[in-house]
């Protein structure tokens, strides 16, 4: 099956504690994307990476961090500098010379306590 | 920078009935636009998009969307809802000039009733 995985789909932590999201995807992507979604907002991009080993500050960077060391893998660390972690956050992964769409991986819910 | 709205928060519809969403957008440029659907806890699913050509593009699931340049609009429209329709729906639009970032509109949850 070609697509995008994230893991784990629940993840709860302790107040402080630096955490880090996984996202694998096997369709030859070059281009990789991190979103936060919380109620009534929409997506938010956090980071995007659009070649292994390069990556850009989206529009809420602060208190985030990516690594890019393969082109199936772009990690999140939510680092205890977030000050409001608990969301929902979304990976994906497009050919951004084109066709362009997206494609989304199923999400992992964080609650931080 | 780059926007789009999405004016309503909720649609309402009856199964069988004609469903639209609307968006609106703003962008420097040519605009390329997409429709996701998200069901609860679950990612998005890419529906259509519009980049060049015909101004109606059809895509998964029956939904088509209408691009209008005077109106910067991309609504989506499907003749005759489903109750599996229900879900959360985004309209989106990539600027080519910013790196290929998508920007999102906030959603709109549609509830088909039977």
């Amino acid at each position: 099956d070609g697509g995008i995985t994230q893991s784990p789909k629940y993840l709860f932590r302790k107040e402080g504690q630096n955490v880090t999201l996984s996202c694998e995807q096997n369709l030859n992507h070059d281009a990789m994307y991190w979103y936060r979604q919380d109620p009534g907002q929409g997506l938010r991009l956090i980071y995007y990476s659009q070649i292994v080993n390069d990556f850009q500050k989206g529009d809420i960077a602060e208190g985030y961090s990516v690594s890019r060391e393969k082109k199936e893998s772009f990690p999140l660390t939510v680092t205890s500098a977030q000050k409001n972690p608990t969301a929902f956050y979304l990976c994906a992964s497009s050919i951004p010379e084109g066709p362009y769409e997206q494609y989304f991986g199923p999400g992992t819910r964080l609650t931080v306590t | 920078a780059q926007s789009v709205a999405q004016p309503e928060d909720q649609v309402n519809v009856a199964e069988g009935n004609p469903l639209t969403v609307k968006c609106t957008y703003s962008v420097s440029g040519n605009p390329y636009l997409f429709w996701y659907v998200q069901y609860p806890n679950r990612g998005l699913q890419f529906l259509l998009k519009y980049i060049t050509g015909d101004n109606l593009v059809k895509g998964s699931y029956g939904f088509e969307a209408e691009f209008n340049k005077s109106q910067t609009s991309f609504h989506l429209k499907k003749p005759s809802a489903l109750v599996s329709d229900s879900a959360l729906y985004f309209c989106a639009v990539l600027a080519q000039a910013a790196g290929n970032k998508l920007t999102f509109g906030g959603g709109t949850r549609v509830l088909v009733k039977p």
